[in-house]
């Protein structure tokens, strides 16, 4: 079956800017990660959404940061206002909890590059 | 593509060694343990996983240690391959909170 895949795989913007990220959880999946990966550095948590729970946000750097989750499906990240510091990978991963555990498969990211 | 895990601690092993990972968690309520491997320009994809009830989990080439009084888990990779050179991320997870990473470790094999 298909994995999670996330659009677009390379996003160039001007500071300042809004940019939205997509990604598509594999399906059944019903909790879905956003995290951060800066250059050379481990991956920053930034939002969870598990079913119908209210999110876990705790991890989003600014108010500038924003996520949604439409339908227990598709999830778009959204960053306001583009700093350059927001320049790194965006990774989602999705999971179903089963008794064995809650396994996460992580999409190919998306690079977002501020200039 | 880009690469990950520039300034991370480094680990070289000579092809066909065996390689030890070491990874220290945090949270002692955290019952859910994966290891993932990232190669350059991709997203992390998944190893092993082991559960808190357990002490060890063999997968193919790949064992996980979990020692709890310690908070501390292991990755052993044998027979070690020039595709296993890549970054090694433990995660821990707890409830229904999300999956924490660990700083991760750079494998480089020898050929």
């Amino acid at each position: 079956g298909a994995g999670v895949s996330q659009s677009p795989s390379n996003k160039v913007t001007e500071k300042g800017k809004d940019v939205e990220l997509r990604c598509d959880p594999i399906s059944g999946h019903t909790a879905l990660y956003w995290y951060r990966q800066s250059l050379g550095q481990g991956l920053e948590f930034l939002i969870y959404f598990q079913g119908n729970s209210a999110p876990d946000k705790s991890g989003l750097p600014s108010d500038r940061f924003s996520a949604e989750r439409t339908g227990g499906s598709v999830s778009t990240l959204t960053i306001q206002r583009t700093q350059q510091e927001d320049s790194a990978v965006y990774l989602c991963a999705s999971s179903v909890r089963t008794s064995g555990g809650s396994r996460a498969f992580f999409g190919p990211g998306t690079r977002l590059t501020v200039l | 593509g880009e690469s990950v895990g520039l300034h991370l601690p480094t680990l070289s092993v000579q092809e066909g060694d065996n390689s030890i990972i070491n990874c220290a968690y945090s949270n002692s309520a955290s019952d859910y343990f994966i290891w993932y491997k990232q190669e350059s320009g991709k997203g992390p994809q998944f190893i092993i996983d082991i559960r808190s009830n357990m002490d060890k989990r063999q997968g193919q080439r790949v064992t996980v240690l979990l020692n709890k009084t310690v908070k501390h888990l292991s990755l052993q990779i044998a027979a070690t391959q020039p595709g296993d050179s890549a970054v090694y991320f433990c995660a821990e997870h707890s409830g229904n909170t999300p999956l924490v990473f660990g700083k991760g470790t750079r494998l480089s094999v020898i050929a």
